[in-house]
């Protein structure tokens, strides 16, 4: 059973708008959140990460949203550049700090289209 | 360049070689994590080490040995594959086990045939 899911497997996004990418959770124990960026024939590199006692965190371009109700979260590009275009993984982990276990999403692949 | 790098990068294996796959990091962690990417699934951890031990096993088969000699380098041991365990093996480190910043290697790319 996926706990961490990212229903979209692909996305476009015309350059200069706003990409927003979807992850749902299940396992209510979740207490922070990452979003990892994937580019092909590279490993992910972490991106932007949010604790459950916020429920917003913004680093440039990048913002991520959490709902703890809805078990959502999504992360919003804005404006999308074509270097955006990678896979785009959310994880989610839980337990205490120094103890935690990553898991992932299957990923979403976002494509920019200039 | 992420400080964490595998070799090799592509690996092509019968199933009955024996092959080991590498990761070295320079960034003065503590922990390192071995993970699999199959196609259209969720990254899978197989194995975290703790400051040379290992902490956790994930209930890989036996087939996958690893090995953590010292804090900067790890390796998996592949010994009789399956064509299924096909799929990208990532190496990652972090500062210490809570891995929610973990640096990823490249990856190497198995196929076994």
């Amino acid at each position: 059973d996926q706990q961490v899911k990212q229903n979209s497997p692909s996305l476009s996004v015309q350059e200069g708008r706003i990409s927003i990418l979807n992850c749902d959770y299940t396992n209510s124990m979740f207490d922070y959140f990452l979003w990892y960026k994937k580019y092909p024939a590279e490993g992910p590199t972490f991106l932007i990460s949010i604790s459950s006692i916020k429920d917003k965190n913004e680093d440039g371009r990048f913002t991520v949203f959490l709902n703890k109700s809805a078990k959502h979260l999504s992360l919003h590009i804005v404006p999308s550049q074509p270097g955006d275009s990678a896979v785009y993984f959310c994880a989610a982990s839980e337990g205490n700090f120094g103890n935690e276990k990553l898991t992932f999403g299957t990923g979403t692949r976002l494509t920019i289209i200039p | 360049e992420t400080g964490v790098t595998q070799t090799p990068r592509h690996l092509v294996m019968g199933m009955t070689n024996k092959k080991s796959l590498k990761c070295e990091q320079h960034l003065g962690h503590n922990a390192m994590y071995w993970y699999k990417q199959s196609a259209k699934k969720p990254l899978e951890l197989m194995f975290v080490y703790s400051l040379e031990e290992r902490v956790e096993n994930n209930s890989v088969p036996s087939r996958f040995s690893p090995e953590c000699p010292n804090s900067s380098h790890l390796f998996l041991h592949l010994h009789t594959l399956q064509p299924e365990d096909s799929a990208l093996y990532l190496c990652a480190s972090s500062q210490q086990t809570g891995n929610t910043e973990a640096f990823f290697g490249q990856g190497t790319r198995l196929t076994v045939v």
